[in-house]
Protein backbone atom coordinates (compact mmCIF):
# COMPACT_ATOMS: atom_id res chain seq x y z
CA UNK A 1 0.00 0.00 0.00
CA UNK A 2 2.73 2.41 0.64
CA UNK A 3 4.17 4.35 -1.92
CA UNK A 4 7.61 4.86 -0.82
CA UNK A 5 10.21 2.29 -0.35
CA UNK A 6 12.00 2.34 2.93
CA UNK A 7 14.35 -0.73 4.05
CA UNK A 8 13.38 -2.62 6.65
CA UNK A 9 15.59 -2.17 9.61
CA UNK A 10 18.84 -0.62 10.08
CA UNK A 11 21.09 -1.04 13.22
CA UNK A 12 24.16 0.31 15.20
CA UNK A 13 25.40 0.72 17.78
CA UNK A 14 25.88 3.72 20.37
CA UNK A 15 27.99 6.54 18.55
CA UNK A 16 27.75 4.73 15.26
CA UNK A 17 26.11 6.39 12.33
CA UNK A 18 23.29 5.10 10.59
CA UNK A 19 21.53 5.98 7.05
CA UNK A 20 17.92 5.39 5.93
CA UNK A 21 16.69 5.94 2.55
CA UNK A 22 13.59 6.46 0.96
CA UNK A 23 12.58 5.60 -2.81
CA UNK A 24 9.72 7.23 -4.94
CA UNK A 25 8.97 8.56 -7.88
CA UNK A 26 8.66 11.59 -9.99
CA UNK A 27 5.48 12.66 -9.32
CA UNK A 28 6.34 12.51 -5.54
CA UNK A 29 9.95 12.86 -3.83
CA UNK A 30 10.96 14.22 -7.47
CA UNK A 31 9.15 17.18 -7.56
CA UNK A 32 7.90 17.85 -3.59
CA UNK A 33 9.48 18.30 -0.40
CA UNK A 34 10.48 15.44 1.95
CA UNK A 35 9.43 14.67 5.59
CA UNK A 36 10.70 12.65 7.92
CA UNK A 37 8.63 11.22 11.27
CA UNK A 38 10.13 9.30 14.33
CA UNK A 39 7.63 6.87 15.94
CA UNK A 40 8.29 5.84 19.55
CA UNK A 41 7.08 2.35 20.98
CA UNK A 42 2.89 2.68 21.35
CA UNK A 43 3.25 6.77 20.19
CA UNK A 44 1.94 8.87 17.62
CA UNK A 45 4.71 10.36 14.73
CA UNK A 46 6.81 12.98 15.68
CA UNK A 47 7.70 15.35 12.58
CA UNK A 48 11.51 14.98 12.84
CA UNK A 49 13.57 16.62 9.27
CA UNK A 50 10.90 18.81 6.82
CA UNK A 51 11.38 20.54 3.56
CA UNK A 52 14.48 17.76 2.87
CA UNK A 53 16.85 18.80 5.52
CA UNK A 54 15.17 21.54 7.92
CA UNK A 55 14.92 20.62 11.72
CA UNK A 56 12.16 21.72 13.82
CA UNK A 57 13.06 23.32 17.13
CA UNK A 58 13.83 20.92 19.67
CA UNK A 59 15.13 17.87 17.24
CA UNK A 60 18.90 17.71 18.11
CA UNK A 61 21.31 18.13 15.05
CA UNK A 62 22.66 14.76 14.89
CA UNK A 63 19.56 13.77 12.42
CA UNK A 64 19.79 15.08 9.13
CA UNK A 65 17.94 14.90 5.29
CA UNK A 66 18.98 15.27 2.06
CA UNK A 67 17.04 14.70 -1.25
CA UNK A 68 18.64 13.70 -4.76
CA UNK A 69 16.37 13.36 -7.48
CA UNK A 70 13.78 10.54 -6.79
CA UNK A 71 15.38 9.40 -3.37
CA UNK A 72 15.97 11.07 -0.08
CA UNK A 73 18.01 9.76 3.33
CA UNK A 74 17.44 10.31 6.54
CA UNK A 75 21.04 10.24 8.60
CA UNK A 76 21.63 9.25 12.55
CA UNK A 77 24.64 10.56 13.71
CA UNK A 78 25.92 9.43 17.59
CA UNK A 79 23.73 6.79 17.66
CA UNK A 80 21.73 6.55 21.10
CA UNK A 81 19.50 4.11 22.69
CA UNK A 82 16.90 6.74 22.61
CA UNK A 83 16.42 6.97 19.03
CA UNK A 84 15.67 3.09 18.72
CA UNK A 85 12.11 3.58 16.94
CA UNK A 86 10.18 3.05 13.71
CA UNK A 87 11.31 6.28 10.80
CA UNK A 88 8.70 7.00 8.26
CA UNK A 89 9.87 9.17 5.13
CA UNK A 90 6.66 11.55 3.90
CA UNK A 91 5.40 13.47 0.93
CA UNK A 92 2.91 14.80 -1.50
CA UNK A 93 2.04 12.39 -4.42
CA UNK A 94 0.85 14.66 -7.27
CA UNK A 95 -0.12 12.00 -9.20
CA UNK A 96 -2.58 10.85 -5.90
CA UNK A 97 -3.32 14.12 -4.73
CA UNK A 98 -2.53 13.38 -1.42
CA UNK A 99 -0.04 12.94 1.32
CA UNK A 100 2.49 9.47 1.05
CA UNK A 101 4.60 7.57 3.34
CA UNK A 102 7.43 5.30 3.16
CA UNK A 103 7.44 1.47 3.99
CA UNK A 104 8.92 2.67 7.32
CA UNK A 105 12.60 1.59 8.84
CA UNK A 106 13.49 0.28 12.54
CA UNK A 107 16.22 1.38 13.83
CA UNK A 108 18.11 -1.06 16.33
CA UNK A 109 20.68 -0.04 18.58
CA UNK A 110 22.57 -2.73 18.75
CA UNK B 1 1.58 24.45 21.21
CA UNK B 2 -0.64 22.95 19.11
CA UNK B 3 -2.58 20.15 20.67
CA UNK B 4 -5.19 17.37 19.39
CA UNK B 5 -7.09 15.68 21.30
CA UNK B 6 -9.18 12.67 19.75
CA UNK B 7 -12.12 11.13 20.91
CA UNK B 8 -14.55 8.28 19.95
CA UNK B 9 -15.51 4.84 20.18
CA UNK B 10 -12.86 2.26 19.81
CA UNK B 11 -15.26 -1.01 18.57
CA UNK B 12 -17.08 -1.13 15.19
CA UNK B 13 -19.24 -3.58 13.69
CA UNK B 14 -19.47 -4.45 10.35
CA UNK B 15 -21.19 -2.26 7.40
CA UNK B 16 -21.18 0.47 10.56
CA UNK B 17 -20.04 4.09 10.58
CA UNK B 18 -16.57 4.81 12.34
CA UNK B 19 -16.71 8.43 14.05
CA UNK B 20 -13.99 10.12 15.44
CA UNK B 21 -13.44 13.65 16.75
CA UNK B 22 -10.44 15.26 16.91
CA UNK B 23 -10.51 18.96 19.47
CA UNK B 24 -7.72 21.51 18.59
CA UNK B 25 -5.88 23.59 20.97
CA UNK B 26 -3.25 26.28 20.71
CA UNK B 27 -5.12 26.79 16.78
CA UNK B 28 -8.30 27.05 14.97
CA UNK B 29 -9.83 24.57 12.82
CA UNK B 30 -10.69 27.61 10.46
CA UNK B 31 -7.04 28.83 10.43
CA UNK B 32 -6.60 30.47 6.79
CA UNK B 33 -2.99 28.70 6.68
CA UNK B 34 -3.56 25.21 7.79
CA UNK B 35 -5.48 21.97 7.05
CA UNK B 36 -6.72 19.05 9.21
CA UNK B 37 -5.97 15.80 7.96
CA UNK B 38 -7.27 11.95 8.94
CA UNK B 39 -4.17 9.15 8.53
CA UNK B 40 -4.60 5.61 9.72
CA UNK B 41 -1.85 2.95 10.03
CA UNK B 42 -2.10 -0.92 10.54
CA UNK B 43 0.19 -3.23 9.79
CA UNK B 44 -1.02 -4.51 6.10
CA UNK B 45 -1.40 -1.05 4.70
CA UNK B 46 0.90 1.07 6.97
CA UNK B 47 0.42 5.07 7.26
CA UNK B 48 -2.24 5.69 4.89
CA UNK B 49 -3.85 9.49 4.52
CA UNK B 50 -7.52 9.47 4.30
CA UNK B 51 -8.37 13.08 3.66
CA UNK B 52 -7.79 16.42 5.05
CA UNK B 53 -10.56 19.92 5.64
CA UNK B 54 -9.26 23.64 5.31
CA UNK B 55 -10.31 27.24 5.12
CA UNK B 56 -9.77 29.56 2.56
CA UNK B 57 -12.12 32.01 2.51
CA UNK B 58 -14.65 28.58 2.48
CA UNK B 59 -14.58 25.16 3.36
CA UNK B 60 -12.64 22.66 1.09
CA UNK B 61 -11.65 18.92 1.36
CA UNK B 62 -9.44 16.47 -0.37
CA UNK B 63 -10.11 12.62 -0.14
CA UNK B 64 -7.62 9.70 -0.77
CA UNK B 65 -8.62 8.15 -4.35
CA UNK B 66 -8.67 4.56 -1.99
CA UNK B 67 -11.29 5.75 0.55
CA UNK B 68 -13.35 8.41 -1.17
CA UNK B 69 -16.28 6.42 -1.36
CA UNK B 70 -16.94 5.70 2.28
CA UNK B 71 -15.78 9.16 3.97
CA UNK B 72 -16.71 12.58 5.49
CA UNK B 73 -14.04 15.12 6.86
CA UNK B 74 -16.28 17.75 8.57
CA UNK B 75 -15.93 20.70 10.52
CA UNK B 76 -16.88 22.37 13.84
CA UNK B 77 -16.30 26.23 14.40
CA UNK B 78 -18.01 26.59 17.44
CA UNK B 79 -16.08 23.55 18.67
CA UNK B 80 -12.88 24.18 17.05
CA UNK B 81 -12.83 20.81 15.80
CA UNK B 82 -13.16 18.25 12.80
CA UNK B 83 -14.53 14.65 12.57
CA UNK B 84 -14.01 11.54 10.34
CA UNK B 85 -16.78 8.98 9.52
CA UNK B 86 -16.34 5.90 7.51
CA UNK B 87 -19.16 4.19 6.79
CA UNK B 88 -19.48 0.60 5.41
CA UNK B 89 -16.86 -0.33 7.36
CA UNK B 90 -15.00 -3.71 7.06
CA UNK B 91 -12.61 -5.72 9.92
CA UNK B 92 -10.18 -4.61 6.91
CA UNK B 93 -10.62 -0.59 8.39
CA UNK B 94 -9.24 -2.08 11.76
CA UNK B 95 -6.50 0.51 12.24
CA UNK B 96 -4.71 2.94 14.64
CA UNK B 97 -6.35 6.09 13.79
CA UNK B 98 -4.86 9.93 13.63
CA UNK B 99 -5.83 12.89 13.47
CA UNK B 100 -3.30 15.40 12.09
CA UNK B 101 -2.37 19.44 11.52
CA UNK B 102 -0.52 20.42 8.33
CA UNK B 103 0.78 23.47 6.88
CA UNK B 104 2.75 25.36 4.04
CA UNK B 105 0.93 22.96 2.16
CA UNK B 106 2.03 19.45 2.92
CA UNK B 107 4.20 19.82 6.06
CA UNK B 108 2.39 17.24 8.52
CA UNK B 109 3.69 19.02 11.59
CA UNK B 110 1.24 18.04 14.85
CA UNK B 111 -0.49 14.60 15.75
CA UNK B 112 -3.39 13.55 17.55
CA UNK B 113 -2.42 10.64 19.90
CA UNK B 114 -3.98 7.54 17.78
CA UNK B 115 -7.18 5.66 18.72
CA UNK B 116 -7.02 2.15 17.93
CA UNK B 117 -10.18 1.22 16.30
CA UNK B 118 -11.77 -2.34 15.78
CA UNK B 119 -13.89 -3.38 14.11
CA UNK B 120 -15.62 -6.64 14.61
CA UNK B 121 -19.24 -8.22 15.51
Amino acid sequence: QSVLTQPPSASGTPGQRVTISCSGSSSNIGSNYVYWYQQLPGTAPKLLIYNNNLRPSGVPDRFSGSKSGTSASLAISGLQSGDEADYYCGTWDDSLSGHVFGTGTKVTVL
Amino acid sequence: QVQLQQSGPRLVKPSQTLSLTCAISGDTVSSDSAAWNWIRQSPSRGLEWLGKTYYRSKWFTDYAISVRSRITINSDTSKNQFSLHVNSVTPEDTAVFYCARSVAGTRIDYWGQGTLVTVSS
